[in-house]
């Protein structure tokens, strides 16, 4: 099935680092989500963003909807212990109501 | 507020069998939709549904089917398993008002795993 151009693959990283993830697709999205998936649960909601350009922050988690509306980025600023899991980047065509298209994801690892 | 929950949590099933996987859906959600994870990649979408009837579907076949019942909950059937079928089968739901969708809120998922 299509999915989205998500990297990097992974991420090792020491305690304190900023993170930047992005996405992108060949074709228009007007929604863009991020999501963070650990072992064992299922996604969850990071952040959402509904409009080229619109930035949205969540903490220490800022997310951004290209002017394109082909592409989104994450950071992550002072990265802590517990951001470690995989981050997921999932888009909505502008012809779909329901049908979400998911990155392949980014695995954030913090280096002790 | 109850979040959306999934049972099993992992099951084993032979090539040819067939499975059900349970969700109940985060209150005052109406709508509810299956994906399918393979191991190191994102979800795939395999349907949605609302007003229990499906209103949208992706590339999987037939042998893929589902219900929703009128407390919103629902079930995900899969006949005549492949090995190919092992997954997290993930169940979310969502509120599907003004002719949108809000963001989906995912379950634990069940493992399903086919020898």
């Amino acid at each position: 099935g299509q999915q989205l151009n998500q990297s990097p693959q992974s991420m090792f990283i020491q305690e304190g680092e900023d993170v930047s993830m992005n996405c992108t697709s060949s074709s228009i999205f007007n929604t863009w989500l991020w999501y963070k998936q650990e072992p064992g649960e299922g996604p969850v909601l990071l952040i959402a963003l509904y409009k080229a350009g619109e930035l949205t922050s969540n903490g220490r988690l800022t997310a951004q909807f290209g002017i394109t509306r082909k592409d989104s980025f994450l950071n992550i600023s002072a990265s802590i212990p517990s951001d470690v899991g995989i981050y997921f980047c999932a888009g909505k065509h502008m012809d779909s109501n329901y049908q979400l298209i998911w990155g392949a994801g980014t695995k954030l690892i913090i280096k002790p | 507020e109850t979040g959306v929950t999934q049972s099993p949590t992992h099951l084993i099933k032979t090539r040819g069998q067939q499975v059900t996987l349970r969700c109940s859906s985060q209150s005052g959600h109406n709508t509810v939709s299956w994906y399918q994870q393979a191991l190191g990649q994102g979800p795939q979408f395999i349907f949605q549904y609302y007003r229990e009837e499906e209103n949208g579907r992706g590339n999987f076949p037939p042998r893929f089917s589902g219900l929703q019942f009128p407390n919103y909950s629902s079930e995900l059937n899969v006949n005549a398993l492949e090995l190919d079928d092992s997954a997290l089968y993930l169940c979310a739901s969502s509120s599907f008002r003004g002719g949108s969708n809000s963001p989906l809120h995912f379950g634990n998922g069940t493992r399903l795993t086919v020898t």
